[in-house]
């Protein structure tokens, strides 16, 4: 089956634009999480949803930062005013309620 | 905040040798996940452990959870060139939160 995709895979952004990343989980997982992994680190948590709820936003690094899955299943990470400290690469994962936390291909994001 | 460290940093091996990476967390985990990250691809789960001791067998590979549950080891045996990537683990923290904390990764290359 499919596993998770994230859209685009890379994006390329002048410092101050706006931008928005997609992820589609995995059919049925309730649960899907943002990541931020930068060069050479682990990936830092972000936020999560269990359906279309956001039950962890602690990670958000600013109020630049805004998350939504309105209908449960697709989720958009929104960066607004992009700075160059936010180029990262963006993952997504998503799980069955407390299951193993299945990984998308991550967007690659260079802020310019 | 929870803090999950890994030691080494990076790891050369020869082909044939063994390899392990150490972990270790600030606070008591409720359980701890590894994953493997190849150069340029995303985590990929490998096993979860629960239990407070708890050791689990993949192949050449064997993974501890602590007494204590704050701290975990993998071990491969007789490294192969596919083992090579970055080696996560991830914990978490309590039974209510599903985020992941990940560690800063130990960095497997092997020389043919």
């Amino acid at each position: 089956g499919a596993g998770v995709s994230q859209s685009p895979r890379y994006k390329v952004a002048k410092r101050g634009q706006d931008v928005a990343l997609r992820c589609d989980p995995i059919s049925g997982h309730v649960s899907l999480f943002w990541y931020q992994q930068a060069l050479g680190q682990g990936p830092e948590f972000l936020t999560y949803f269990q359906n279309e709820a956001q039950l962890d936003k602690s990670g958000l690094p600013s109020d630049r930062f805004f998350a939504e899955r309105p209908e449960g299943s697709v989720s958009t990470l929104k960066i607004q005013r992009t700075q160059q400290e936010d180029s990262a690469v963006y993952l997504c994962a998503s799980s069955f309620l407390r299951g193993t936390q299945y990984f998308g291909p991550g967007t690659r994001l260079t802020v310019l | 905040g929870q803090q999950v460290m890994q030691i080494p940093q990076y790891q050369h091996v020869q082909e044939g040798e063994d390899f392990t990476t150490y972990c270790n967390s600030s606070t008591t985990l409720s359980n701890i996940q590894w994953y493997k990250q190849r150069p340029g691809g995303h985590p990929v789960f490998l096993i979860q452990l629960v239990k407070s001791g708890e050791v689990k067998k993949q192949k050449r590979l064997t993974f501890q959870f602590g007494e204590a549950k704050k701290n975990s080891s993998l071990h491969i045996t007789a490294t192969q060139t596919t083992d090579v990537g970055t080696y996560f683990c991830a914990g978490k923290s309590n039974f209510g939160n599903e985020k992941l904390t990940f560690g800063t990764g130990t960095r497997l290359t092997i020389i043919p």
